[in-house]
């Protein structure tokens, strides 16, 4: 099956500063979505993004298909933005596979 | 839109009894539906895939008899942790598969139920 890697595991970030998130895939995948799970355990969809780029307010994401990548931008960090975050891929209709997340949190 | 519900949020239950959690697609039919698993700062863990009329697909290591999949409805599927062990205390969650015009296939997820078994 698809194998899902996230870098950093871990980040922390002073409010205000920028930073991106990346994840690579052992195969093409159809189906890509970025996650944020808050500290309550709630998944909350932030990009549906096979291909492309797209930008919501202070987060953007680009999925570079050809190279089996894609990258999740946050700008001017808040203290909410903390939690994990998870990209997951897949055939489209299909399962999703999970990476490990990476665990950011930002500090006041 | 887009709203998945789970209940309950959380329960505890003796060594031995069975749990029933459910997943409800609010605002959207779900012909599929996907039951996670996660423990403490690991990644989800599918269990099985839920389609709406037929059985349940399991994954492979998670014992079918086990853990009970019924998707009754296009917007409700169920999970029953049968005979529960203080090993299968964890955090499930479910989703919902939909298409958004101008979106694509998406997965939106429940908040969660705990379990803990004593």
């Amino acid at each position: 099956g698809i194998q899902v890697e996230q870098s950093p595991p871990d980040l922390i970030l002073q409010e205000g500063a920028n930073s991106t998130l990346r994840c690579n895939f052992s195969d093409s995948v159809n189906n890509l979505q970025w996650f944020h799970q808050n500290p309550w355990g709630q998944l909350i969809n932030l990009f549906y993004i096979p291909s492309g780029t797209k930008q919501n307010g202070r987060l953007s994401a680009t999925t570079v298909a050809t190279e089996r990548y894609s990258l999740l931008y946050i700008s001017s960090s808040q203290t909410t933005d903390s939690g994990v975050y998870f990209c997951a891929g897949g055939s489209s209709g299909s399962r999703l596979t999970f990476g490990e997340g990476t665990q950011l949190t930002v500090n006041p | 839109g887009a709203v998945v519900s789970q209940h309950p949020s959380w329960v505890i239950c003796k060594s031995g009894t069975s749990v029933k959690i459910e997943c409800r697609s609010l605002d959207f039919q779900a012909t599929t539906m996907f039951w996670y698993r996660q423990f403490p700062k690991q990644s989800l863990m599918l269990m099985a895939t839920s389609n709406e009329g037929s059985k349940a697909t399991y994954e492979q290591g998670v014992e079918k008899d086990k853990f009970l999949i019924n998707h009754a409805s296009l917007t409700l599927s169920t999970l029953t942790v049968t005979s529960a062990h203080p090993e299968d205390s964890s955090f499930y969650i479910c989703s919902a598969r939909d298409w958004v015009s101008g979106v694509g296939d998406t997965q939106y997820f429940g908040p969660g139920t705990r379990l803990t078994v004593l």
